[in-house]
């Protein structure tokens, strides 16, 4: 079946480090692909999303890009902020899965000032 | 829009004692998903509905658990009787349905069963 992989963490960076966040997926079909972030004590919320290969989404100075070859989606920050300290979670939705969306583990960064 | 509502935001009962979850998921939406979030297994995804009817129930751990979507404007999640194990956040989630529409989280109810 369709699943996703990501880092582990936690991941502890300074202010203004750069930040990767390694996903792959393995999917029966070809599936649309996303990234969540989740804040303590809330639900998570959609942070960018890509729908074909080679697209890249971005949001907040985060990006990701669609790469069909590696079937991979790793999300990036050129300079991370306090506020971005969260859990990223990557997750693809795919029609062949009956558009259930799959989650990875979730990955918990820590930004110090 | 008010975005999706769960209540109540807090349970804490006892072990046998039944337990039943509210959602309202965004107006206009045709999915819904109920899931789990616990720091051993993560985010599990227990049913999903698409315009009311369930799709999809091979997440739900067990007969304890049932789920109801009775009109497109509010479900219910169920467990009776409740144990310890069930201790978790569930949160519920809304969508258009289509593979890439994004799902809009409920900001989840903290269950603690003791």
């Amino acid at each position: 079946g369709d699943s996703v992989t990501q880092m582990e963490g936690p991941v502890t960076l300074s202010e203004e480090a750069f930040l990767t966040i390694n996903c792959t997926y393995t999917a029966t079909g070809y599936p649309s692909l996303f990234w969540y972030v989740q804040y303590p004590g809330e639900g998570l919320q959609l942070l960018l999303k890509a729908t074909k290969a080679d697209d890249k989404g971005s949001n907040k100075g985060f990006e990701a890009t669609y790469r069909k070859e590696t079937t991979s989606f790793h999300l990036e920050k050129g300079s991370v902020q306090v506020s971005d300290s969260a859990v990223y979670f990557c997750a693809l939705s795919d029609r062949v899965g009956g558009f259930k969306t799959i989650f990875g583990a979730g990955t918990r960064l820590f930004v110090k000032a | 829009d008010a975005g999706v509502i769960q209540s109540p935001r807090h349970e804490v009962t006892e072990m046998g004692q039944e337990v039943t979850l509210r959602c309202k998921p965004i107006s206009g939406h045709n999915s819904l998903f109920w899931y789990r979030q616990t720091m051993m297994r993560g985010l599990e995804l227990l049913i999903y509905f698409n315009n009311n009817v369930p799709i999809d129930d091979s997440g739900m751990p067990e007969d304890r658990f049932s789920a109801k979507m009775p009109n497109a404007s509010f479900s219910t999640l169920k467990i009776q009787p409740s144990e310890p194990r069930d201790s978790a956040v569930y949160f519920c989630a809304s969508s258009l349905g289509q593979p890439d529409s994004p799902l809009h989280f409920g900001n989840g109810t903290r269950l603690t069963v003791t």
